[in-house]
Parts: structure tokens; sequence; C-alpha cells
């Protein structure tokens, strides 16, 4: 069986400071890893993803997530928060086996940017 | 693609009642996800279906609660009767066979009194 692990439920940060919000994962099988962001009211959006190749990947908004196999860790980073970044972030693992497929999804990280 | 619709988006429901709660996929996608979102659970998988089918309903709470998928294009998440302890966001995502990325509903956002 799959899961996700996201230590930390709150992440209070100044604005243009950097913060981490950090994903664990465990599985046994190869997983696909992603992380999502919920702004108040409204269903979750893909902010990034990993599926293979470079371990590293951003997005377009300044984010980017490390996969580290070794210690299946997939933490998301962002050097220069903004008030906008204020949300709740969702890190997830996909593993797929024949047709079936399972998306499971960590606790959520509330990433609260302060002026 | 106008993406995942889902409907209504706000429900309120007396305890006892049927609710049902709706769901038109992305177009050509072959996965659908239903998920309850609680701040308790946090995001809770119920249950999933495969080119209609559903393949793991482990995470369904009790039988009060039913999922159908009659075509590729609808489905549906029934709960009868309803609860105050079910009031929460239901969402529903839809995925490609061969992608990996799930597009997610505005959500239903349940209350039972």
């Amino acid at each position: 069986a799959q899961s996700v692990t996201q230590l930390d439920s709150q992440v209070p940060v100044f604005e243009e400071a950097p913060v981490e919000l950090r994903c664990n994962y465990s599985s046994s099988v190869s997983v696909y890893l992603f992380w999502y962001v919920q702004y108040p009211n409204q269903g979750l959006q893909l902010l990034l993803k990993y599926l293979s190749g470079s371990t590293l990947v951003e997005s377009i908004n300044g984010f980017e997530a490390e996969f580290n196999k070794s210690q299946t860790s997939f933490h998301l980073r962002k050097p220069s928060v903004h008030i906008s970044d204020t949300a709740e972030y969702f890190c997830a693992v996909i593993t797929i086996s024949g047709s079936a497929r399972q998306l499971t999804f960590g606790s959520g990280t509330q990433l609260t940017v302060l002026p | 693609d106008a993406g995942v619709i889902q409907s209504p988006r706000h429900e309120v429901t007396e305890m006892g009642q049927e609710v049902t709660l709706r769901c038109k996929p992305i177009s050509g996608h072959d996965y659908l996800f239903w998920y309850r979102q609680t701040m308790m659970r946090g995001l809770e998988l119920l249950i999933y279906f495969n080119n209609n089918v559903p393949i793991d309903d482990s995470g369904m709470p009790e039988d009060r609660f039913s999922a159908k998928m009659p075509n590729a294009s609808f489905s549906t998440l029934k709960i009868q009767p309803s609860e105050p302890r079910d009031s929460a966001v239901y969402f529903c995502a839809s995925s490609q066979i061969r992608g990996t990325e799930a597009f997610f509903g505005q959500g239903t956002r349940l209350t039972v009194v």
C-alpha cells in the first residue's frame, strides 16, 4: 500500500521569504509524484509533477520540487513567496499496476504568506 | 473543454433525505474519481472508475453511499439516507488512461442539517 506524509499542517512565512513544504511517500512500486494547490472555495489544480527524467521539476509560477528516491521525498520549494501563494498544498502519489490506478493525497499543508 | 463539471455547487438538506451529486468528466478521460474533503480527514478517495467500471470502492464509508457511471460522460454519487456527519466538500476528478494528471471539478459543498 502507498501513503503520503506531509509533516507540516501549517506553514506561515513572510512575503519574499523562501519556503519549503515537505512531502514523503512510501510505496513498494515505482511512483509518479504531484503537487496540487487549492485556493479557498476552489478545486485542486495541478502545480507540478514528476513522471520520469530530471528529478527537478518546476512550475510556471516559481515553485520547484525535487524527487529524491533514496529519501522517498518530493519537497516543494519557492525562493521568494508572494501573498497570492497563500493556499493549501497537497502532495500526491500515483502507483500504476495494470489498469489499476491509485491516486493518494497527503493531508495538506496550509501555506500562509504574511505581509 | 470546460473541464470537470460538478453539480450542484452547494447542497443543503435535512438529515434522512436522499442526496445526489453529479459529475461530468472531461471528454476522452477514462478514469473518474470521487473524493470527500473534510477538516478532520482531509481528502479521502471514495471510489474510482475505469471505462465506466468501478475499480476500487473501498473508500466508500457505508452502504448509504453508492456511485454509478452509466456512461463515459456522467457519474453520480448518492447518499441515502444522509446524516450530518456526511457534511463535506465532494470532489470529482478525471484523468486519461495514458496520462497521469487528475483534473478536478469545483466541488459540491454538502451540508446536512
